[in-house]
């Protein structure tokens, strides 16, 4: 058990809908860190929170979006929807925030299995 | 974009043999880490390597990191049915990690 909390485990909707996937860090960590693996790209870095603010961008679509609140937990919120969103969705939480020369260890949690149809 | 290619992808071996996982890029990274994932679960840290040359050992796990600091290399000894999973490699650098596809290592009892 990493410690990293995600809600839903599985999450099934229709194209089009839009969802919310939650991950709460593990204890005093506070740089969190979203992922999408899919089994053609592997996993994919989308977007990374320190401390309330976003930090680093990857490759995140405009039709997701991100935030951290002050408790520190996360939600990742994807809409309009499309078959190609199916994917499990990973949380991972650090102590530090990283840096250009330094490296951060990612604690991952259990996923979240998205399924659009 | 920075690119890390992982090799074998696929990689099945019979209980007690050697192997040796690879992970390549192009890119300088300021750490390389290795974690294993099983399936319906998140990864899992294994090592993170900083310095090159270095090389790391967990039980019968060696890990090793390029001199250039652009390759790694896991090498697992006498392959126990527990070791079966995927094993991704992910180079830091610019705040975030950059992960390989992984191999997916079977091993048979």
């Amino acid at each position: 058990d990493s410690g990293v909390t995600q809600t839903p485990k599985h999450l099934i909707t229709a194209t089009g809908q839009r969802v919310t996937l939650r991950c709460s860090p593990r204890s005093g960590d506070l740089s969190v860190y979203w992922y999408q693996q899919s089994l053609d790209q592997g996993l994919q870095f989308l977007i990374q929170y320190y401390n309330g603010e976003e930090r680093a961008k990857g490759n995140i679509l405009e039709r997701f979006s991100a935030q951290q609140f002050p408790d520190l937990h996360s939600e990742l919120n994807l809409s309009s929807l499309e078959l190609g969103d199916s994917a499990l969705y990973f949380c991972a939480s650090s102590l530090s925030p990283g840096s250009a020369n330094s490296y951060n260890e990612q604690f991952f949690g259990p996923g979240t299995r998205l399924t659009v149809l | 974009t920075q690119l890390l290619e992982q090799s074998p992808q696929f990689l099945s071996i019979q209980e007690g043999e050697n192997l040796t996982v690879y992970c390549n890029s192009s890119s300088v990274f300021s750490s390389l880490q290795w974690y294993r994932q099983e399936p319906g679960e998140g990864p899992v840290l294994l090592v993170t390597v900083v310095t090159g040359g270095e090389v790391k050992k967990l039980k019968r796990l060696t890990f090793q990191f390029g001199d250039a600091r652009k390759d790694s290399s896991l090498h697992i000894t006498a392959a126990q049915p527990g070791d079966t999973g995927l094993y991704l490699c992910a180079g830091g650098s610019n705040y975030k990690l950059t992960f390989g596809k992984g191999t997916l290592l079977t091993v048979n009892p």
